[in-house]
């Protein structure tokens, strides 16, 4: 299985001002197509997770665009360019490129 | 607006079977390219996937469940199922379905269920 690391486990975040976090991968999350298998997903606290990003730096409909994502191969991060009270939960990344589909184990976001 | 929406038992006895469905509204699910999912998540923990089920009605399992997952699907109803066998307290979690969708490329998980809480107790 591709393992996905994410860095840090937690961060404690200013509102109105900016936050990354990191993931890599234990292999390369490239296609052949050159599209690249990797998506961040924000879990808010009783719900379930919501799609933010997906091909490394694309964003699903509907997202603000605060939310980027950049990154290829095997490192990959996420950026919040002004974090909002609402962006608090556990943000996953997850690679796409080969069954069984994994999940970093999280990156929770707090507010100061 | 595509929705997905869980049900089954939440209490399952250990050693017997886990079965869940899981009802697609706002599209059919036969139309499209699309996979239909069940992620899970035991309390605090991250997320695993279990398996998924094209619209042909091919699936795909994670190894690690493999021996005892089967996903299908009833096209009639716009449902698909999830039944896992010789369930143990580690099968505690909260289960999740959730859909690829498909535009440009592949979108894996665009909508998810709200999730349904199973404890696998005597």
């Amino acid at each position: 299985d591709i393992v996905v690391t994410q860095t840090p486990l937690s961060l404690s975040v200013t509102p109105g001002q900016p936050a990354s976090m990191s993931c890599k991968s234990s292999q390369s999350l490239l296609r052949s197509d050159g599209k690249t298998s990797l998506c961040w997903y924000l879990q808010r606290s009783g719900h379930p997770p919501q799609p933010l990003i997906y091909g490394a730096s694309n964003r699903f409909s509907g997202v603000p665009d605060r939310f980027s994502g950049s990154g290829s191969g095997t490192d990959f991060e996420l950026k919040i360019s002004r974090v909002e009270a609402e962006d608090v939960g556990i943000y996953y990344c997850m690679q796409s490129l080969e069954l069984p589909r994994t999940f970093g184990q999280g990156t929770k976001v707090e507010m100061k | 607006q595509v929705q997905l929406q869980e049900s089954g038992p939440g209490l399952v006895k250990p050693s017997q079977t886990l079965s869940l469905t899981c009802t697609v509204s706002g599209g059919s699910i036969s139309s499209g390219r699309f996979y239909w999912n069940w992620i899970r998540q035991p309390a605090g923990e991250g997320l695993e996937w279990i398996g998924r089920i094209y619209t042909s009605g091919n699936t795909d399992y994670n190894p690690s469940l493999k021996s005892r997952v089967t996903i299908s699907v009833d096209t009639s109803n716009n449902q698909f199922s999830l039944k896992l066998n010789s369930v143990t307290a580690a099968d505690t979690a909260i289960y999740y379905c959730a859909r690829d969708g498909y535009g440009s490329d592949w979108l894996p998980f665009d909508y998810w269920g709200r999730g349904t809480l199973v404890t696998v107790s005597s």
